[in-house]
C-alpha cells in the first residue's frame, strides 16, 4: 500500500534556527497536509496543499508540494520553544482515508 | 465548546480483558474516526463511521468493535486484549469524510497498556 517516509527522525536544534523535514512517497498523492501534534495532544492541521509547486505559509511555517506529487517539506524559520512537537504528514489514499507518516519529532535545546 | 474528548486518558489492563475506550463530540460532525499511534508508524486507522449506525473498516480493524447508535459517541471495543494492542488511540471527528476539504479535529488520545 501507500506510504510516507519522514526525515528526519528527529531533530534537536537552538531556539532561533530554522528547521526543515520532508516527506516522500513511491506514489503519487493529490494532496498533502501537515500536522503537529503537541506533547499529551491530538494532531493539528497546519497547512494543506492542493497543487503540485504549491508554496503555502502559516505564520513562520512554509510548506511546499513537491512538482513530482511524490514529496512535500515543511519549513519553520527562527524556532520558539512552543515549536516543540511532533510533526506529521498525511495524504488521502484512493478512498479518501488518510495515510500518516511516523513524524519527525522536533526538540529545542535549552 | 467542549468539542472532542476521550475517556478514560490512561488505562491499564490484562490480557485477555474487554476495554472500551469512549470518544464524545459536540459538533454534530457526520464523521468519527478512531487510529492508534505507535512509534516508528505514525496514525493508522481502525474504524470509522459516515453517520449513525453506519460504519466502516480501516487498515487495521483486527481485534477491535465499534459502533454507533448516536451521531455524537463511537465507543471503541477491544474484546479481548492483547499486548500487541498496547498503543496511543486518538478519536477524530470531521464534517464530511473529505479530509482534503474538511480536516480532522483530534481528541487528546487514551494512553492503552496491557500487561
Amino acid at each position: 500500500g501507500q506510504q510516507l517516509n519522514q526525515s528526519p527522525q528527529s531533530m534537536f536544534i537552538q531556539e532561533g534556527e530554522d528547521v526543515s523535514m520532508n516527506c516522500t512517497s513511491s506514489s503519487i498523492f493529490n494532496t498533502w497536509l501537515w500536522y503537529k501534534q503537541e506533547p499529551g495532544e491530538g494532531p493539528v492541521l497546519l497547512i494543506a496543499l492542493y497543487k503540485a509547486g504549491e508554496l503555502t505559509s502559516n505564520g513562520r511555517l512554509t510548506a511546499q508540494f513537491g512538482i513530482t506529487r511524490k514529496d512535500s517539506f515543511l519549513n519553520i524559520s527562527a524556532s520558539i520553544p512552543s515549536d516543540v512537537g511532533i510533526y506529521f504528514c498525511a495524504g488521502p489514499d484512493s478512498n479518501y482515508q488518510l495515510i500518516w507518516g511516523a513524524g519527525t519529532k522536533l526538540i529545542i535545546k535549552p | 465548546d467542549a468539542g472532542i474528548t476521550q475517556s478514560p486518558r490512561y488505562k491499564i489492563t490484562e490480557t485477555g480483558r474487554q476495554v472500551t475506550l469512549m470518544c464524545h463530540q459536540t459538533w454534530s460532525h457526520s464523521y468519527m474516526f478512531w487510529y492508534r499511534q505507535d512509534l516508528g508508524h505514525g496514525l493508522r486507522l481502525i474504524y470509522y463511521s459516515a453517520a449513525a449506525d453506519i460504519t466502516d473498516k480501516g487498515e487495521v480493524p483486527d481485534g477491535y468493535v465499534v459502533s454507533r447508535s448516536k451521531t455524537e459517541n463511537f465507543p471503541l471495543t477491544l474484546e479481548s486484549a492483547t499486548r500487541s494492542q498496547t498503543s496511543v488511540y486518538f478519536c477524530a471527528s470531521s464534517v464530511l469524510g473529505d479530509p482534503v476539504n474538511q480536516p480532522q479535529h483530534f481528541g487528546d488520545g487514551t494512553r492503552l497498556s496491557i500487561l
